[in-house]
């Protein structure tokens, strides 16, 4: 099985621009997350999604808007990108409850001029 | 609200050494405790869990109790190897509507030869 597969691994963009950080899983989880990896500052939550049509805010939702569409998808959109988005982004996914621990993607570092 | 609070790194041991993480959470209810193991340029992995008080998660050598009466979850083991060298984290997920992980600010363990 691929688990989480995020792409791409590396990207820059210009102040101002948009993007897609795409997350796709094939373990049938109905639980997806995404969440940013600042220094010092540890994992922070964007935006979650419990099932396909459900989205929802985390910590930190400013200036990303998400969709879920299907059950493997969970695309991050960057509107107008800032300097203060340069972060390493995260996708994860888990089973229901509380109890069956998330499975993370391996990253998309961003870097935003 | 719930949080995780992990000791401050970075850590550093010579190889075959013993290494304790602290961490201790704050929580309503009865969350389920983990940690993440994050090596360099990579995701963060699930290294173990336990999901109710007494119960002792353990994997490649580390351990973690959880004790509801300290409310703790030290990350332990006997004797590190230099391969150990990672960031940890812990984490707790009191949600089991949404399986929301709330992370503690991640520990860096080195270790020399």
């Amino acid at each position: 099985n691929a688990g989480v597969t995020q792409t791409p691994k590396f990207q820059v963009l210009k102040t101002g621009q948009s993007m897609t950080l795409q997350c796709a899983q094939d373990m049938n989880h109905e639980y997806m997350s995404w969440y940013r990896q600042d220094p010092g500052m540890g994992l922070r939550l964007i935006h979650y999604s419990v099932g396909a049509g459900i989205t929802d805010q985390g910590e930190v939702p400013n200036g990303y808007n998400v969709s879920r569409s299907t059950t493997e998808d969970f695309p991050l959109r960057l509107l107008s990108a800032a300097p203060s988005q340069t972060s390493v982004y995260f996708c994860a996914s888990s089973g229901t409850g509380s109890s069956y621990g998330y499975t993370f993607g391996s990253g998309t570092r961003l870097t935003v001029v | 609200g719930n949080s995780v609070t992990q000791m401050e790194g970075p850590v550093t041991l010579s190889e075959e050494a013993f290494l304790t993480i602290n961490c201790t959470y704050t929580a309503t209810g009865y969350p389920s405790l983990f940690w993440y193991v994050q090596y360099p340029g990579e995701g963060l992995q699930l290294l173990l869990k336990a999901t109710k008080a007494d119960d002792k998660g353990s994997n490649k050598g580390f351990e973690a109790t959880y004790r509801k009466e300290t409310t703790s979850f030290h990350l332990e083991k006997g004797s590190v190897q230099v391969s150990d060298s990672a960031v940890y984290f812990c984490a707790l997920s009191g949600d089991s509507n949404t399986g929301k992980l709330i992370f503690g600010q991640g520990t860096t363990l080195q270790v020399k030869p």
